[in-house]
């Protein structure tokens, strides 16, 4: 399923470097999230994004910032990579409208090392 | 804190027989709850989800089971096949929290031939 897409799908890095994670989406959904996935660990909501103009901040937003630069688009960035931000990120997306439950919807994903 | 997790870590189910997959919740003012299936080097994918007030919702080979005097959830998968082989994890929305999610640690499904 493209119709969320994550870039890069890998990316090793070191201390200190400025990262970022770009999510697209093509579901025309006015949501989107980012998470963190760590072994043994349930995801952990990041930052989240209603409308272009709206941005919130999840349970684990320290150390990281976000972008909603159009309704398709939204970046996560590591202003200063640490290792224990090593993880697995996921950008999905939802749209309320017409639908019971605010289902989202996950790209594939983007593996992070922070050496 | 609110705690949303699994009975199983792993479950291994023989090649068409039943799977049921288990999740526990603490928190009594859920809105919905959503199944997630997760397969290795792939991003969570979405199965079925219910809403708090029903009991039974199913779906093609998958049926969602509340019980809300518990606080259980469960996925029944019929006729399970090797291509069901993955994580599977309750994830639930609690009432005033807009559409955030409280995931769970999930399942490992094993599907043996």
């Amino acid at each position: 399923d493209a119709d969320v897409t994550q870039t890069p799908r890998n990316r090793i890095t070191k201390t200190g470097k400025r990262i970022m994670l770009e999510c697209s989406q093509t579901k025309g959904h006015d949501r989107m999230y980012w998470y963190r996935q760590d072994p043994g660990l349930g995801l952990r909501l990041i930052y989240y994004s209603f409308d272009v103009k709206d941005i919130n901040k999840g349970e684990i937003s320290d150390g990281y910032s976000v972008s909603r630069q159009a309704q398709a688009k939204f970046s996560l960035s590591l202003e200063s990579a640490i290792p224990n931000q090593t993880a697995l990120y996921f950008c999905a997306t939802s749209d309320l409208s017409g639908t019971s439950t605010d289902t989202q919807y996950f790209g594939p994903g983007t593996r992070l090392t922070v050496l | 804190g609110e705690n949303v997790g699994l009975h199983l870590p792993t479950l291994s189910v023989q090649e068409g027989d039943n799977s049921i997959i288990n999740c526990a919740y603490s928190n009594s003012a859920s809105d919905y709850f959503i199944w997630y299936k997760q397969e290795s080097g792939k991003g969570p994918q979405f199965i079925i989800d219910i809403r708090s007030n029903m009991d039974k919702r199913q779906g093609q080979r998958v049926t969602v089971l509340l019980n809300k005097t518990v606080k259980h959830l469960s996925l029944q998968i019929a006729a399970t096949q090797p291509g069901d082989s993955a994580v599977y994890f309750c994830a639930e929305n609690i009432i005033g929290t807009a559409s955030k999610l409280t995931f769970g640690t999930g399942t490992r499904l094993q599907v043996t031939l």
